[in-house]
């Protein structure tokens, strides 16, 4: 069990441009979290899938953000036309079918800063 | 939903007991209280969970009163790499996934 990756770490992009970014999941584990964190707060929901369905939505996910997680298994988050706003770490979770929604298991996070 | 107050943030030495309590005055017949724990640039990771009266693991103890109207988590002899920001979270086993709300946290800072 090598646990939740995430890629890239950091991330430096301009104002206007495209990010992609990808999260491996715990192999086994059919549901797969995006997070959005920024400093000195906790974790914002942005998406939920259960194996390939992406089942929740943030309101917080405008049209610029886009999930996705082809054949259940890796998932990723591209964000269009970035924003400053967009700068923030971005955690991706999994979670074993049978385990409760509340117990997720993160990976390290994307850093993103927007210049 | 139920909604957690929490410390902001809090301190204590090395050795000692620490102990963080969480309000949930709201809290549903069928929710779960669970704790995680998260370092400076990494992801928050599952510390405990209960539902009511004490659990106890590797990491730490949680004890939840009658009322369950608040929690509290409680790490024993504390060292340095203890500091980091601890979540509650209150919610109900396979609800709704944006349901799921870390808020802000307690930042707990351990000094030699």
């Amino acid at each position: 069990d090598t646990g939740v990756s995430q890629d890239p770490r950091h991330k430096i992009t301009k104002r206007g441009q495209n990010v992609t970014f990808r999260c491996d999941p715990i192999s086994e584990h059919n549901r797969l979290y995006w997070y959005r964190q920024t400093l000195g707060q906790g974790p914002e929901f942005l998406t939920y899938f259960q194996n390939e369905a992406q089942l929740e939505k943030s309101r917080l996910l405008s049209d610029r953000f886009s999930a996705e997680r082809p054949k259940g298994s890796f998932s990723t988050l591209e964000i269009q036309r970035t924003e400053q706003g967009d700068s923030a770490m971005y955690l991706c979770a999994s979670s074993p079918a049978s385990g409760t929604q509340e117990t997720q298991y993160f990976g390290p996070g994307t850093r993103l800063l927007v210049l | 939903l139920a909604k957690t107050t929490q410390p902001i943030s809090m301190d204590s030495y090395e050795g000692q007991e620490v102990n963080i309590t969480c309000s949930h005055n709201n809290i549903a017949t069928n929710d779960y209280i669970t704790w995680y724990q998260q370092f400076p640039s990494q992801g928050p990771r599952f510390i405990i969970q209960g539902y009511k009266t004490k659990v106890t693991n590797e990491v730490a103890s949680l004890f939840i009163p009658a009322d369950r109207k608040s929690s509290t988590l409680s790490l024993p002899r504390v060292s340095l790499s203890d500091t980091a920001v601890y979540y509650c979270l209150v919610g109900a086993h396979y609800s709704s996934a944006s349901k799921i709300i870390f808020g802000s946290g307690t930042r707990l800072s351990i000094r030699p």
